[in-house]
């Protein structure tokens, strides 16, 4: 599976969209982009995932380039709630494939 | 909704006894599972894939023999800590599929042991 890149920390206003980037400049193209985020002391929890083009579900937007090296997830007004670490993973979807965990970026949404 | 649940949420036990973990699809069949393991400020780290009818698949450094994996059913599969020492003491997930090939994991709540 390809390597991820993301910053190590961010902070956000409350109210404010908040846009993580990603880095997969060696994802290869039947590789997706999934992304999740683990509030403290909780599991991880599905964010939304894609092959290629922009995704959007209630939760977030997905934009990822047209050349496939980076994406950005965008949660479009954050709130204190969505502080957490946000984990973006490239891998082959395989019913049998795990999910490899880099250290995440984590958001802190200040008031 | 969960779709994934764990049993206990946290647990503490004595050094030298043993702790079962529970991990529960709901409302769907999973042939695999994997457990994570969380140290402090560390990210997930599989431990195992647990397979439904045969053997788990441990990864490089993790005892087998000390972490027996169970998947005896398509919707449970049981995780126990043998023989627990403090060095154990860590954040245990388990996470199922649930849907096709390209479906993202869904993960459990977790659960927090603490080894006295």
């Amino acid at each position: 599976d390809a390597k991820t890149t993301q910053p190590p920390s961010m902070d956000c206003a409350e109210g404010r969209a908040a846009n993580l980037p990603c880095n997969h400049s060696t994802i290869s193209g039947n590789e997706y982009v999934y992304w999740y985020r683990q509030i403290h002391s909780q599991g991880p929890q599905y964010i939304i995932h894609g092959l290629k083009n922009n995704e959007t579900n209630e939760m977030a937007s997905l934009i990822i380039t047209e050349d496939r090296k980076s994406s950005t997830l965008i949660l479009p007004h954050a709130t204190l709630r969505d502080t957490a670490v946000y984990y973006c993973i490239v891998r082959v979807a395989d019913y049998g494939q795990n999910f490899v965990f880099g250290p995440g970026t984590r958001l802190s949404v200040l008031p | 909704g969960a779709v994934v649940s764990q049993h206990p949420s946290w647990v503490i036990c004595k050094s030298g006894t043993s702790v079962k973990i529970e991990c529960r699809s709901l409302d769907f069949q999973a042939t695999t599972m994997f457990w994570y393991r969380q140290f402090p400020k560390q990210s997930l780290m599989l431990m195992a894939t647990s397979n439904e009818g045969s053997k788990a698949t441990y990864e490089q450094g993790v005892e087998k023999d000390k972490f027996l994996i169970n998947h005896a059913s398509l919707t449970l599969s049981t995780l126990t800590v043998t023989s627990a020492h403090p060095e154990d003491s860590s954040f245990y997930i388990c996470s199922a599929r649930k849907d096709g090939w390209n479906s993202p994991l869904h993960f459990g709540n977790g659960t927090r042991l603490t080894v006295t």
